[in-house]
């Protein structure tokens, strides 16, 4: 089945530090999506993508869909604590529009 | 503008016994989709409905296990004979169509002691 890697699997940074992380896939994917994870809650989207090379930001986050439609990127510039949390990826398969999740950035902020 | 809404945020039960969750998906969205999240994984697909058609159902979704949603509004989440291994974090999520963006509700804290 469809599967993403995503790296790594964890992150400890300085505030104010950028923050890069991305998902691959042994698939072709339509759209990518970034959510974040806060301990109890459900993901809550960052950024959506609906086109191979797009590059779209919302704030500091910025994001891309990369040409091969296999992978995908998610930058943090200028990270302060509430960025705390767990960012996941996810494809939108042609297949329903169901998402096909990776495992997950756990990223920590140091003040 | 209302979310996701998923009802209890927390369960616990016995093994053995039955329990049932709901969600009430945003309220133009005809596609509804449930998840399950165990701690350190992403959220893996269950199941999902367009309007109140049940149209894929993953391997994960064993017999104890189904969903309904009978008016192509809420929806419910029913496993039976609770297993241990059923504890988990169950995921809601709505969209309005197809390739359209996925929102999640706060979830339901299922623990089987």
């Amino acid at each position: 089945g469809q599967q993403l890697n995503q790296s790594p699997q964890s992150m400890f940074i300085q505030e104010g530090e950028d923050v890069s992380m991305n998902c691959t896939s042994s698939s072709i994917f339509n759209t990518w999506l970034w959510y974040k994870q806060d301990p109890g809650e459900g993901p809550v989207l960052l950024i959506a993508l609906y086109k191979a090379g797009e590059l779209t930001s919302n704030g500091r986050l910025t994001a891309q869909f990369g040409i091969t439609r296999k992978d995908s990127f998610l930058n943090i510039s200028a990270s302060i604590p509430s960025d705390v949390g767990i960012y996941f990826c996810a494809g939108q398969s042609n297949q329903g529009g169901k998402l096909i999740f990776g495992q997950g950035t756990e990223l920590s902020v140091k003040p | 503008d209302t979310g996701v809404s998923q009802d209890p945020r927390h369960k616990i039960t016995k093994r053995g016994q039955n329990v049932t969750f709901r969600c009430d998906p945003i309220s133009e969205h005809n596609r509804l989709y449930w998840y399950r999240q165990t701690l350190g994984q992403g959220p893996e697909f269950l199941t999902y409905f367009q309007n109140e058609a049940q149209l894929e159902k993953s391997r994960l979704l064993s017999d104890r296990f189904s969903a309904e949603r009978p008016k192509g509004s809420f929806s419910t989440l029913e496993i039976q004979r609770t297993e241990q291994g059923d504890s988990a974090m169950y995921l809601c999520a709505s969209s309005s169509g197809q390739y359209e963006k996925l929102f999640f509700g706060s979830g339901t804290q299922l623990s089987v002691l």
